[in-house]
């Protein structure tokens, strides 16, 4: 079992859609978690961190629930320029701090 | 442009032969991580340095690869007798030690190795 799993998607959504993404993760001694953002054949950029109450920026909220493991990203109102694989990303929870990367999760905007 | 810096940015080399990849990180991020990452696949971790200490290896990280940062500025990546696997995304990234703080790890453009 991977320590982070995503649903590899794709997903296909119209323009103005709001859509869902969901990773769990296997290891309990996690404290950082992130939503990266990687478009075809670039390097990974950060979208926002995740915070335990929950936090919001902009079209994108990120929820966690640290007793489920559980990293949720929702995009609402979607853009084209959305379109891209999104990597949930936790760490190891240990002094150097090293991530720990899902498989990422596909989104295709259509117009 | 401050951000973390990758040389070169494409590789194709003969199976067998050695390639070194640098990494430049963004100035006074004492924190270097490389990582690797194959089509389809998330980034995977292969080595960490805080300032020019190593400070910890991934066991994908094989006897073929060693890494330095020698002045705990810039670093490279070498890998000796390169196999077709080794073909993949070299990432090189960098962050700031914030103690309690939240650390974000900023990526370069990465090095795409081929390995014909």
């Amino acid at each position: 079992r991977k320590e982070v799993e995503q649903d590899p998607g794709p997903f296909n959504v119209p323009e103005g859609a709001t859509v869902a993404f969901n990773c769990t993760y296997s290891n309990s001694a996690s404290q950082s978690f992130f939503w990266y953002r990687q478009d075809c054949r670039k390097e990974p950029k950060l979208l926002m961190s995740v915070y335990s109450s929950g936090n919001e920026d902009g079209r994108f909220t990120a929820q966690l629930n640290r007793a489920s493991q559980y990293i949720s990203l929702l995009i609402r109102d979607s853009k084209l320029s959305d379109s891209a694989t999104y990597l949930c990303v936790v760490n190891r929870g240990n002094a150097g701090n090293m991530l720990t990367f899902g498989g990422g999760t596909r989104l295709m905007v259509k117009p | 442009d401050t951000g973390v810096s990758q040389n070169p940015r494409h590789k194709i080399t003969k199976r067998g032969q050695n390639v070194t990849f640098r990494c430049d990180p963004i100035s006074e991020h004492n924190r270097l991580y490389w990582y690797r990452q194959t089509l389809g696949q998330g980034p995977e971790f292969l080595t960490y340095f805080q300032n020019e200490a190593q400070l910890e290896k991934s066991r994908l990280l094989s006897d073929r690869f060693s890494a330095e940062r020698p002045k705990g500025s810039f670093s490279t990546l070498e890998i000796q007798r390169t196999e077709q696997g080794d073909s993949a995304m070299y990432l090189c990234a960098s962050s700031p030690r914030l103690a309690g703080v939240q650390e974000t790890q900023y990526f370069g453009p990465g090095t795409r190795l081929l390995v014909l």
